[in-house]
């Protein structure tokens, strides 16, 4: 069945620095990938979508890298800021099913002044 | 645009009891996607409607939870009886599926307690 791993650790980063978090995917080969940001106590909020013949996707401060070889998104935000500190969910389709999406269990950065 | 609004934002209920969750769409969209959070699980689809037509409801846990759309703005999901292990933020989603990557505006999520 398919499988998103997002690293639960949270990732503790400084401010100005570069955040990298990653998502990684087993068993199905999705034609796009998403990631969403969601602060406590709010709904997550679509931040960036890569197709599968995209091997990165920019919007200001945020990068996304899309590998289907190795099975991995990687986000990155460049110049991190406090403001930035929220979990990061990735998000794939379901094999069949375009409106349907998997969510990974997030990754919780923390931007430290 | 409101964006996608659920009411109530909390909820704390009896065991037994019947749990009704409501959620109004972003004018224009025609996806609704009820969702359930908790720290073990992480975000679960319960179901997702199409134009008001339940496309998909295999994450529905079990005959205890339905979820209705009377019209293209308006969705419930109830919970009928309710248990402990119901205790989750629900959140719904919608969308406007004019293409294969479709982007979903959640709501604010209700949280529900089950005591």
């Amino acid at each position: 069945s398919q499988k998103i791993e997002q690293n639960s650790e949270a990732l503790n980063i400084q401010e100005g620095k570069t955040a990298t978090l990653t998502c990684n995917y087993t068993n199905y080969s999705p034609a796009y990938l998403q990631w969403y940001r969601q602060d406590p106590g709010r709904g997550p909020v679509f931040l960036l979508l890569i197709r599968e013949n995209e091997k990165e996707k920019r919007k200001e401060r945020l990068k996304v890298t899309f590998d289907t070889t190795l099975k991995q998104s990687l986000f990155h935000i460049t110049a991190s800021q406090p403001a930035d500190s929220a979990t990061y969910l990735c998000a794939l389709p379901y094999s069949g099913g375009y409106q349907k999406v998997t969510f990974g269990t997030g990754t919780k950065l923390q931007v430290i002044p | 645009d409101a964006g996608v609004i659920q009411s109530p934002r909390h909820e704390v209920t009896e065991m037994g009891q019947e749990v009704t969750l409501r959620c109004k769409l972003i004018s224009g969209h025609n996806s609704l996607f009820w969702y359930r959070q908790t720290m073990m699980r992480g975000l679960e689809l319960l179901i997702y409607f199409n134009n008001n037509v339940p496309i998909d409801d295999s994450g529905m846990p079990e005959d205890r939870f339905s979820a209705k759309m009377p019209n293209a703005s308006f969705s419930t999901l109830k919970i009928q009886p309710s248990e402990p292990r119901d205790s989750a933020v629900y959140f719904c989603a919608s969308s406007s599926s004019g293409g294969y990557t479709d982007t979903q505006y959640f709501g604010p999520g209700t949280r529900l307690t089950v005591l």
